[in-house]
């Protein structure tokens, strides 16, 4: 059974750091990896798909990459902003279509 | 504007009745999903489908029940038998084949 970890549970810091989310999967059998954003009391905003055979996405300051065969994704975002504190969660697509989430990271990016 | 709406944002229901949360898209998506998310905790899923007229149970359907008789529309229950329907509800869909998954603005529903 799939299952999906994502370290830190919370992470703060100051303005301007560049930082690393790390989402780990123990099957690597996966369609694709998503990374999604929430904020409080909202739904999840996509931020970036890789698919399977990919390794790595990048959109703005946010990168993200896949490694299948050690089970770990990454995301990437440099010179962090307040705007981005929010809770970042990593999503993988199985073979049954289901998709299995972390528990996320909670980011406070403090001004 | 394309996108997922979900209604009403605030629901709230006594003990012992049912209560429908609606889902609608207009991405013109095949697969549509249900999840229950618990403060502090990540998305479970509920309930699937992949076509109209075809859904699956997902980890915790237990006192939950769906219908997909349009490919617009995923309507979710939460029947008097789930024992801890307070919580937060979200909808999605997804593109296509392995494509991107997308979410509605979410229902909290508080039972009491």
């Amino acid at each position: 059974k799939q299952e999906v970890t994502q370290i830190p549970a919370a992470l703060s810091v100051p303005e301007g750091e560049n930082l690393v989310l790390n989402c780990s999967f123990t099957d690597s059998a996966i369609y694709n990896l998503q990374w999604f954003r929430q904020d409080p009391g909202k739904g999840l905003t996509s931020l970036l798909l890789i698919q399977s055979s990919q390794r790595e996405q990048t959109s703005g300051r946010l990168n993200a990459s896949l490694d299948k065969s050690s089970g770990r994704s990454t995301l990437y975002i440099a010179a962090s902003q307040p705007g981005d504190s929010a809770t970042y969660l990593c999503a993988a697509l199985g073979g049954t279509y289901k998709y299995i989430f972390g528990t996320g990271t909670r980011l406070k990016v403090l001004a | 504007d394309g996108g997922i709406t979900q209604s009403p944002k605030y629901l709230f229901r006594k003990e012992g009745q049912n209560v429908t949360l609606s889902c609608e898209q207009n991405l013109n998506h095949d697969a549509m999903y249900w999840y229950r998310q618990d403060p502090g905790q990540g998305l479970r899923l509920i309930y699937y489908s992949q076509i109209v007229n075809d859904f699956q149970k997902g980890d915790i359907a237990e006192g939950y029940s769906v219908s997909r008789e349009k490919k617009e529309s995923f309507p979710l229950t939460v029947t008097s038998a789930q024992k801890n329907p307070t919580a937060f509800y979200l909808c999605a869909s997804r593109e296509t084949g392995y494509g991107e998954q997308y979410f509605g603005p979410g229902t909290r529903l508080t039972v009491t």
